[in-house]
């Protein structure tokens, strides 16, 4: 299985919104609505923070939401906050029971 | 609360194997998918596999199959992954993650602490 295509980087201001892209094949993102995005600060274990394409686990602020349109999710980052400068990777469920993550994307809080 | 903590940090000869434990405790071990998942430095999270804790149904990434075995110890909570053959690409941090909700496999929620493998002449 191929890994899935993000962006290396994305940034943007505090308060201002960015959106991430992760892109796969009808074989897994299109194929499913099993999408998940994780964060993950340096030195530490990723963070779940959407599932099934759009769910927040409790705790999640709602700033953070998710989609997917065709075979391409996206996590979207709302009100940007110095605390979510971090690496964004999103996960496919794929055919036959697979996993597969994305390359990730640094984001910059400028 | 859910706890997964991993074995120590190894160093490891190209062509020898290792084998990563991971605890599971404040769940019931037996309800929820155990992934393995690895990132080598500066590198993306990349999966290996998975284990139904249940009733030990395997499932590995085609880039591992052969060389990875993900194994389950149930009276004791713990999952195991080995993995021979290694050589100096496979240095890099293993974690254990468990599925997020009962009986799905597609999100991960829970993360072990990691544990660095170093391979090395």
């Amino acid at each position: 299985q191929s890994a899935l295509t993000q962006p290396p980087s994305a940034s943007g201001s505090p308060g201002q919104s960015v959106t991430i892209s992760c892109t796969g094949t009808s074989s897994d993102v299109g194929g499913y609505n099993y999408v998940s995005w994780y964060q993950q600060h340096p030195g530490k274990a990723p963070k779940l923070m959407i599932y099934e394409v759009s769910k927040r686990p409790s705790g999640v602020p709602d700033r953070f939401s998710g989609s997917k349109s065709g075979n391409t999710a996206s996590l979207t980052v709302s009100g940007l906050q110095a605390e979510d400068e971090a690496d964004y990777c999103c996960s496919s469920y794929a055919r036959s029971n697979n996993l597969v993550f994305g390359g990730g994307t640094k984001l910059t809080v400028l | 609360q859910v706890q997964l903590v991993q074995s120590g940090a190894e160093v490891k000869k190209p062509g020898a194997s290792v084998k990563v434990s991971c605890k599971a405790s404040g769940y019931i071990f037996t309800s929820y998918a155990m992934h393995w998942v690895r990132q080598a430095p500066g590198q993306r999270l990349e999966w290996m596999g998975w284990i139904n804790a249940g009733n030990g149904y395997t499932k590995y990434s085609q880039k591992f199959q052969g060389r990875v075995t993900i194994t389950r110890d149930t009276p004791a909570t713990t999952a195991y992954m080995e993995l021979s053959s290694l050589r100096s690409e496979d240095t890099a941090v293993y974690y254990c993650a468990r599925g997020f909700r009962v009986g799905a496999i597609s999100a991960v929620g829970y993360w072990g602490q990691g544990t660095l493998v170093t391979v090395s002449s």
